[in-house]
């Protein structure tokens, strides 16, 4: 079975500075993964995601995520946060039959 | 904003009603997968519809029950509801088949069963 463990409840994080949200997973076979974003009272967003290729991924709102084989991690990162970055971030990852296994989600809070 | 509509956004019922939500996917998907989001969690995999069939469904009793349309569009029935029922029902739209491509979520409806 596939999971995806996210450490952070919470990242707490100045405007201005990089921010690092970390994931990591299990699964067998290759992995495709994803980073969605949840404001308050609204569905989920996509961020970026790997497939193949690459180990760092750029997506929208200048984030980007590492994928690392071997740590079987997938950390979100951004160098210089906002403070409207400030929301809910999932990791996941799809299975075979197109399924997605999300984390449980990290409370980003950029402060000013 | 992504092409998927859900309704209604809000719902409240009582302990062992019926609801009905519905789910329109993004134009050119052919693939509805719906969650259940409880508070303070990450969403859980409920089932997937493509072609009008169940296509895989994740760790929830038969009472949570789906249709798709020819339209691709779907809905997810839960019957005899229970307290634990309520949460946050997202539905995604994605392409079968093109694994290499991010399902699209609705906004979600929030039912509250009291």
């Amino acid at each position: 079975a596939q999971s995806v463990a996210q450490p952070e409840d919470q990242v707490n994080v100045a405007e201005g500075n990089p921010l690092t949200v970390k994931c990591t997973y299990s699964v067998s076979g290759n992995p495709y993964l994803f980073w969605y974003v949840q404001y308050p009272n609204r569905g989920l967003q996509f961020l970026l995601k790997y497939i193949t290729g690459d180990n760092l991924v750029k997506g929208s709102y200048g984030f980007e995520a590492e994928f690392n084989k071997s740590q079987t991690s997938f950390h979100l990162k951004k160098p210089s946060a906002l403070v409207s970055d400030s929301a809910l971030y999932f990791c996941a990852v799809r299975s075979a039959g197109n399924m997605l296994t999300f984390g449980g989600g990290t409370r980003l809070m950029v402060k000013p | 904003e992504t092409g998927v509509t859900q309704s209604p956004t809000h719902l409240i019922k009582t302990r062992g009603q019926q609801v009905t939500l519905r789910c329109s996917s993004q134009s050119g998907h052919n693939t509805v997968s719906w969650y259940q989001q409880a508070l303070g969690q990450g969403p859980q995999f409920i089932f997937q519809y493509y072609r009008e069939e169940e296509n895989g469904r994740g760790n929830f009793p038969p009472r949570f029950s789906g249709l798709q349309f020819p339209n691709y569009s779907s809905e997810l029935n839960v019957n005899a509801l229970e307290l634990d029922d309520s949460a946050l029902y997202l539905c995604a739209s994605s392409s079968e088949g093109a694994r290499n491509t991010e399902a699209f979520f609705g906004q979600g409806t929030r039912l509250t069963v009291v």
